[in-house]
C-alpha cells in the first residue's frame, strides 16, 4: 500500500539556520503531496501542497518540490525562526482514500 | 466562518465512564475522520466517513464507535473509558475531489486523560 517516510527527529537548529526535512513516498498512480504543521496544543494546519510532478508548493518561506523521479517531497526553509518550532508531517493523497501521513518530525529552533 | 470544531478541548475522567467527543464542521464537507495521536506524535486513523450513514474503521483498532447522522456532525463515543484510551483525539474533514485534492482540515483536538 501507499506509505510515507520522513526523517526522524527531533531536529534542533539555531535561529536563521537552513532547514531540510526529508520525505519520500511510495504510491501507485500520481498522488497529491502535502506538508502539515502542528504547533503545540493545536491541530494540524496545511502548510503547503503539490498536486503533480515538478510542482513547487510554498508558504511562509517554506518550499517543497514534487520530484516524481526520486519519489520525494522534501521540506526546506532558508532561515528558520523560533516561531517555526513545531511538528511537521508529510502526507500523500492517492484517490479518494484518507491521507497517508508520515510519523512526524519535531523541529526546535533556539535563539 | 467555515471551520471545524471539537469539544471538549480537555477532558479528565475516571475509568469506566462513557464519553462522547464532539466534532462539527461548517465547511459542507462530505468526508470526516478521527485520528488518535500518541505522545510520540504519530497519527493513527481510527474511523472515517464518506457521508451520512457511512462509517468505516481505520488502520488502528479502536474500542470507540462513531455515527454520522448529519453531514456536519461526527461524534466519537467510548462506552467504557480505560487508562489506555488516554491520548489526543483529532477530527478532520475534507471536500470532494478533484478540486480539493483530498486536503484535510483539522480541528484543535481533544486531550483525553482517563484516570
Amino acid at each position: 500500500g501507499d506509505s510515507v517516510t520522513q526523517m526522524e527527529g527531533p531536529v534542533t537548529l539555531s535561529e536563521e539556520a537552513f532547514l531540510t526535512i526529508n520525505c519520500t513516498y511510495t504510491a501507485t498512480g500520481y498522488p497529491s503531496l502535502f506538508w502539515y504543521v502542528q504547533y503545540p496544543g493545536e491541530g494540524l494546519q496545511l502548510l503547503l501542497k503539490a498536486t503533480k510532478a515538478d510542482d513547487k508548493g510554498s508558504n511562509k518561506g517554506f518550499e517543497a518540490t514534487y520530484r516524481k523521479e526520486t519519489t520525494s517531497f522534501h521540506l526546506e526553509k532558508g532561515s528558520v525562526q523560533v516561531s517555526d518550532s513545531a511538528v511537521y508531517f508529510c502526507a500523500l493523497s492517492s484517490g479518494n482514500t484518507p491521507l497517508v501521513f508520515g510519523k512526524g518530525t519535531r523541529l526546535s529552533v533556539i535563539a | 466562518e467555515a471551520d471545524i470544531y471539537q469539544t471538549p478541548r480537555y477532558l479528565v475522567i475516571g475509568t469506566g465512564k462513557k464519553i462522547t467527543l464532539e466534532c462539527s464542521q461548517t465547511m459542507g464537507h462530505d468526508k470526516m475522520y478521527w485520528y488518535q495521536q500518541d505522545p510520540g506524535m504519530e497519527l493513527h486513523l481510527i474511523h472515517y466517513s464518506y457521508g451520512v450513514n457511512s462509517t468505516e474503521k481505520g488502520d488502528l483498532s479502536s474500542e470507540s464507535t462513531v455515527s454520522r447522522i448529519r453531514t456536519e456532525h461526527f461524534p466519537l463515543t467510548l462506552e467504557s473509558a480505560r487508562p489506555s484510551h488516554t491520548s489526543q483525539y483529532l477530527c478532520a474533514s475534507s471536500g470532494l475531489l478533484p478540486s480539493s485534492y483530498n486536503e484535510q482540515f483539522f480541528g484543535p483536538g481533544t486531550r483525553l486523560t482517563v484516570l
